[in-house]
């Protein structure tokens, strides 16, 4: 099994360019969610999927989109980069809501 | 809402010491506590975790505890060792709610050799 795959590892965005940070897992999992990292912040969910066709917004969800047409695939959209949106992105995926997240290896964007 | 407040933020220990992180939650209703390690580079991976009806669980040398009435959780390493060196991440949530563990802001852990 390869778990939780995400590309790209490393990205160089400007001000206003869209782009799609990819997230897949081969486990079988249902539950799959993104979420951001930034110093001193821990890690805070962007959006989060319990299902094919299912999704939901979590904590900071502003400035992204996500879809979940097939249960491995859960990618995440951003509109409109926003220097504030300079961070890390860590894609996951479980059996359910209290079993373990198994995690990405991270995406690095930085927005100029 | 949930808040999980973690202490302290980076904690430097010796070699063979013990290391005790501890995690603080507002919601009294949460009833799941794991603990994730972030080695640098990688995301983070589960170590233990516990639920509200049991007080204490150990895996070798790392145990969490967990006391209800106060609202706090702690992480306790013994013999630590370089490897154990990483960020911590302590979570909270309650099992009926939605799909959203409330996470702490870490503890960056530091073993001096």
């Amino acid at each position: 099994n390869a778990g939780v795959t995400q590309t790209p590892k490393f990205q160089v965005l400007k001000t206003g360019q869209s782009m799609t940070l990819q997230c897949a897992q081969d486990m079988n999992h249902e539950y799959m969610s993104w979420y951001r990292q930034d110093p001193g912040m821990g890690l805070r969910l962007i959006h989060y999927s319990v299902g094919a066709g299912i999704t939901d917004q979590g904590e900071v969800p502003n400035g992204y989109n996500v879809s979940r047409s097939t249960t491995e695939d859960f990618p995440l959209r951003l509109l409109s980069a926003a220097p504030s949106q300079t961070s890390v992105y860590f894609c996951a995926s479980s059996k359910g809501t209290a079993s373990e997240q198994y995690f990405g290896p991270g995406t690095r964007l930085t927005v100029t | 809402g949930e808040n999980v407040e973690q202490h302290p933020s980076t904690l430097s220990v010796q070699e063979g010491d013990s290391a005790v992180i501890k995690c603080t939650y507002s919601d009294s209703a949460s009833n799941y506590f794991p603990w994730y390690k972030q080695e640098l580079g990688k995301g983070p991976q589960l170590i233990i975790d516990i639920r509200s009806n049991v007080g204490e669980k150990k895996d070798q040398r790392i145990a969490v505890t967990l006391n209800k009435t106060a609202k706090h959780f702690s992480l306790h390493i013994t013999e630590t060792q370089p490897e154990d060196s990483a960020v911590y991440f302590c979570a909270a949530i309650r099992l009926d709610s939605n799909y959203q563990l409330i996470w702490g802001a870490g503890t960056k852990l530091i073993i001096k050799p």
